[in-house]
């Protein structure tokens, strides 16, 4: 089974900053890799799909890259409304990472 | 507009049955492969179960095999989880999930999530 490793767990960063997290792979998944954010109590939200690729409504301060087995999503200029649990996903079962959760600091 | 509505969850003691539904609606189900996701209380988000359009293809996770049978009416526009012989470690928020039409699109919809409790 393909295993999902997110870094950090958790990230303090302020309004403005600009964010980065990192997914690692267990193997290569070539770009099938997706990123969701989850607010508490809430569902989970698409925001990338195949590693880079935008999801409609999703703001553009969000974007992905990676291929292969590292991957990262970046939130480019970090709004109130970011703060969340972030997850990647990749397709070949469906495996999730842990989690990142971006906190105010 | 897509909706999808779970329900069912609730408390059962462990050894306990219970049966999950997911209503979908704004889209046309019979298209679509779905699927549950679950999320224990404080943790992260675990795949369950998926299966395709046509009910053709059906894949578990290992945690759950041989215990949740997943299956949908197409008819009815509803998928379903039938959870048997529940353990402690299956309490979560159970969602339902579209996968997108597309191959490169995943779970591009969520429901609000149901909560199933197992304890004695």
């Amino acid at each position: 089974d393909i295993q999902m490793t997110q870094s950090p767990s958790t990230l303090s960063a302020s309004v403005g900053d600009r964010v980065t997290i990192t997914c690692r792979a267990s193997q290569s998944i070539s770009s099938w890799l997706a990123w969701y954010q989850q607010k508490p109590g809430k569902a989970p939200k698409l925001l990338i799909y195949k590693a880079s690729s935008l999801e409609s409504g999703v703001p553009s301060r969000f974007s992905g890259s990676g291929s292969g087995t590292e991957f990262t999503l970046t939130i480019s200029s970090l709004q109130p409304d970011d703060f969340a649990t972030y997850y990647c996903q990749q397709y070949n079962g469906w495996t999730f990472g842990q989690g990142t959760k971006v906190e105010i600091k | 507009e897509v909706q999808l509505v779970e329900s069912g969850g609730g408390l059962v003691k462990p050894g306990g049955s219970l049966r999950l539904s997911c209503a979908a609606s704004g889209f046309t189900f019979s298209s679509y492969s779905m699927n549950w996701v679950r999320q224990a209380p404080g943790k992260g988000l675990e795949w369950v179960s998926s299966i395709s359009s046509s009910s053709s293809y059906i894949y578990y996770a290992d945690s759950v095999k041989g215990r949740f049978t997943i299956s949908r009416d197409n008819a009815k526009n509803s998928l379903y989880l039938q959870m048997n012989s529940l353990r402690a470690e299956d309490t979560a928020v159970y969602y339902c999930a579209r996968e997108g039409i597309a191959a490169a699109v995943p779970f591009d919809y969520w429901g609000q999530g149901t909560l199933v409790t197992v304890s004695s």
